[in-house]
């Protein structure tokens, strides 16, 4: 069955350092997402990608980048992690920019 | 993106119908409904969506009112694996994203 997976699905790190988290799908889709996730802001947006080396700023971009080199995987890497970036991270992908999203089982960082 | 407003919280009894209520008065033509829910540390999970017909599948039905105003979600046999969060969210044709807000927390009761 098709599916998307999170990797890792939890991670402390030190403030400063450079983190990556992964996400790769195997629906063929070509839109993907990333999410974070905090208490009393639901779900906010980080950068968005709609096919290969296609990227886009979210609502809270700063601090985060994202490439994609092939349709199946999104990393999102953190450059230098920040204690205000300790979040559960989401990755989403969709068919289309009209369909719906579907969501990957999230990634717990720990920044301290 | 017009704005939802959901209860707080709701209880249901096993086994019965769990209706949860979204309103969204300033819904524009081109928006449709979404439904999400987020059991506990895991991600969202589509339910379901709509324009202005009433839908249905596997997990639920959508009721969306005449005038779009409003909708009800209807879990037609609820069990204890429905206890989740359930989200209303009204998106656009072109809309990048999914604004979740702060839900509805379903209680399933045995």
């Amino acid at each position: 069955d098709a599916e998307i997976t999170q990797s890792p699905r939890h991670k402390i790190t030190e403030t400063g350092r450079q983190v990556t988290l992964a996400c790769h799908q195997t629906w063929n889709h070509n839109n993907m997402f990333w999410y974070r996730q905090d208490l009393g802001h639901g779900l906010r947006l980080i950068h968005y990608s709609y096919g290969v080396h296609d990227t886009n700023k979210g609502e809270v971009s700063d601090g985060y980048s994202v490439s994609r080199s092939n349709t199946e995987d999104l990393p999102l890497t953190l450059e230098s992690a920040a204690s205000s970036q300790t979040s559960v991270y989401f990755c989403a992908t969709s068919p289309g920019k009209t369909y719906e999203q579907y969501f990957g089982p999230g990634t717990r960082l720990t920044v301290t | 993106d017009a704005k939802t407003t959901q209860p707080t919280s709701m209880d249901c009894a096993e086994g019965r119908a769990a209706n949860l209520p979204c309103n969204h008065s300033t819904i524009s033509g081109n928006e449709y409904v979404y439904w999400y829910r987020q059991i506990h540390s895991q991600g969202p999970q589509y339910i379901i969506h709509g324009l202005k017909n009433n839908e249905t599948n596997e997990m639920a039905s959508l009721i969306i009112t005449e005038d779009r105003k409003s909708s009800t979600l209807i879990l037609p046999h609820a069990t204890l694996r429905d206890t989740a969060v359930y989200y209303c969210i009204v998106r656009g044709f072109t809309g990048n994203q999914f604004y979740f807000g702060t839900g509805t927390s379903l209680t399933v009761i045995p």
